[in-house]
């Protein structure tokens, strides 16, 4: 079945520490997107991509990374400077059709 | 700028006691509106898309409509099952937000039995 998968589904971090979370869609889907939240704040924006080799940032880009090498993937690394980066985060993909984006399942990133 | 905000932040029903939560959006020209379920810890699962005024849509206990400046998600007779965080996202027209969804907030919905 096509969907995205999203991995590991827990993460701790220590201070200082740079982290990657992975994010790879099966469904042939060109635009990718990150997404962090946080209680009561909704879903926030971080980075996106229309396109293989290419990625804005979004709201929220500071003390994140992210690279589009490949269609499939989307990794993104939350760096020592992200001073708050506990929270829930959530990698998308949309072909733009009548049906949104689809969501993995998230990944919960804890410092530690 | 283009703004999504739902309502109310958080709502509290008895089985079986109907209601509805609200959408609002300002975007310059709307291209489609969708309607999401989020369980805790979990990924948005997609429920509706609604592209003009008038337009309505039905899944089991949940319709969904549209107005030119809002929409409404109506719950019959809920259970305690359809507890759950409803996101609203739009999309823009001309290319506002570079075409990404526009989500508000949600609506953490809880059904007592």
């Amino acid at each position: 079945d096509g969907g995205i998968t999203q991995s590991p589904k827990y993460l701790f971090r220590k201070e200082g520490q740079n982290v990657t979370l992975s994010c790879e869609q099966n469904l042939n889907h060109d635009a990718m997107y990150w997404y962090r939240q946080d209680p009561g704040q909704g879903l926030r924006l971080i980075y996106y991509s229309q396109i293989v080799n290419d990625f804005q940032k979004g709201d929220i880009a500071e003390g994140y990374s992210v690279s589009r090498e490949k269609k499939e993937s989307f990794p993104l690394t939350v760096t020592s400077a992200q001073k708050n980066p506990t929270a829930f985060y959530l990698c998308a993909s949309w072909d733009r059709g009548p049906y949104g984006y689809t969501f993995g399942s998230g990944t919960r990133l804890t410092v530690v | 700028e283009d703004q999504v905000t739902q309502s109310p932040e958080a709502l509290r029903l008895q089985e079986g006691e109907s209601s509805s939560l609200n959408c609002s959006y300002t975007v310059s020209g709307l291209r489609g509106l969708f309607w999401y379920r989020q369980d805790p810890g979990k990924g948005p699962e997609f429920l509706f898309t609604l592209y003009s005024a008038g337009e309505e849509k039905e899944k089991e206990r949940l319709k969904a409509t549209l107005t030119k400046k809002e929409s409404f998600l109506h719950i019959t007779a809920p259970k305690p099952e359809d507890s759950a965080t409803y996101l609203c996202a739009v999309q823009a027209l001309g290319g506002g937000s570079q075409g990404n969804l526009i989500f508000g907030k949600g609506t953490k919905l809880s059904v007592k039995p």
